[in-house]
């Protein structure tokens, strides 16, 4: 089955700086690729994804970049605000297997003002 | 759009008793949907997926007759534990994917937080 890895696990950075966390995945055959943002004692919330077709895909702070040859895959937060500290998860999933997302280990982002 | 609700938000219940949560998407129809447990700090672990009409499908290890899923219609999913006991306390999290379309996307509820005592 699909294996997602990400890191780093927790990530601090200055308000205004920029925030990358990396994901691998070892089957090829996944398709998708979603970021999800959890904030404490909530669900999940959807904030980018990115299909295997496509290499990159930015929505104003936020950037997603695929390397299918590599399986890897990169969310960017540019400009860090204290509103972006929270859980980040990666996850990837194959349509032709029910869409069942396997997720990352996430990371808890901390931005300092 | 795309909105899940989950009910109840939170629920302490003796151990031994059954509690049921309910997953609904609000504006749009669900074939499919998942239902997660996260611990402290850490992911998202799939226990089942939930289809409309079908028996649900469980990951390895899950115990089916302990966590028992209905999935009566295009909007509502149940997930009942049964005999809860301490270590069920978790939290429980339920997601939706779209009827229409070929996308992908899961939308995700807002979690049930269950504490058994």
């Amino acid at each position: 089955g699909e294996n997602v890895e990400q890191h780093p696990s927790t990530l601090s950075v200055q308000e205004g700086d920029s925030a990358v966390i990396k994901c691998t995945y070892s089957d090829s055959a996944s398709n998708y690729f979603p970021w999800y943002k959890q904030e404490l004692g909530k669900g999940p919330q959807l904030i980018i994804d990115i299909r295997s077709n496509v290499g990159e895909k930015k929505d104003q702070r936020i950037a997603v970049t695929l390397n299918k040859t590599a399986k890897h895959f990169s969310l960017h937060i540019t400009e860090t605000q204290p509103e972006d500290s929270a859980v980040y998860f990666c996850a990837a999933s194959n349509g032709a297997a029910g869409n069942k997302l396997t997720f990352g280990g996430g990371t808890r982002v901390l931005v300092k003002p | 759009g795309a909105v899940v609700s989950q009910h109840p938000s939170r629920v302490i219940c003796k151990s031994g008793t059954s509690v049921k949560i309910e997953c609904r998407s609000l504006d749009f129809q669900a074939t499919t949907m998942f239902w997660y447990r996260q611990f402290p700090k850490k992911s998202l672990m799939l226990m089942a997926t939930s289809n409309e009409g079908s028996k649900a499908t469980y990951e390895q290890g899950v115990e089916k007759d302990k966590f028992l899923i209905n999935h009566a219609s295009l909007t509502l999913s149940t997930l009942t534990v049964t005999s809860a006991h301490p270590e069920d306390s978790s939290f429980y999290i339920c997601s939706a994917r779209a009827l229409a379309g070929t996308y992908n996307e899961q939308f995700f509820g807002p979690g049930t937080r269950l504490t058994v005592l």
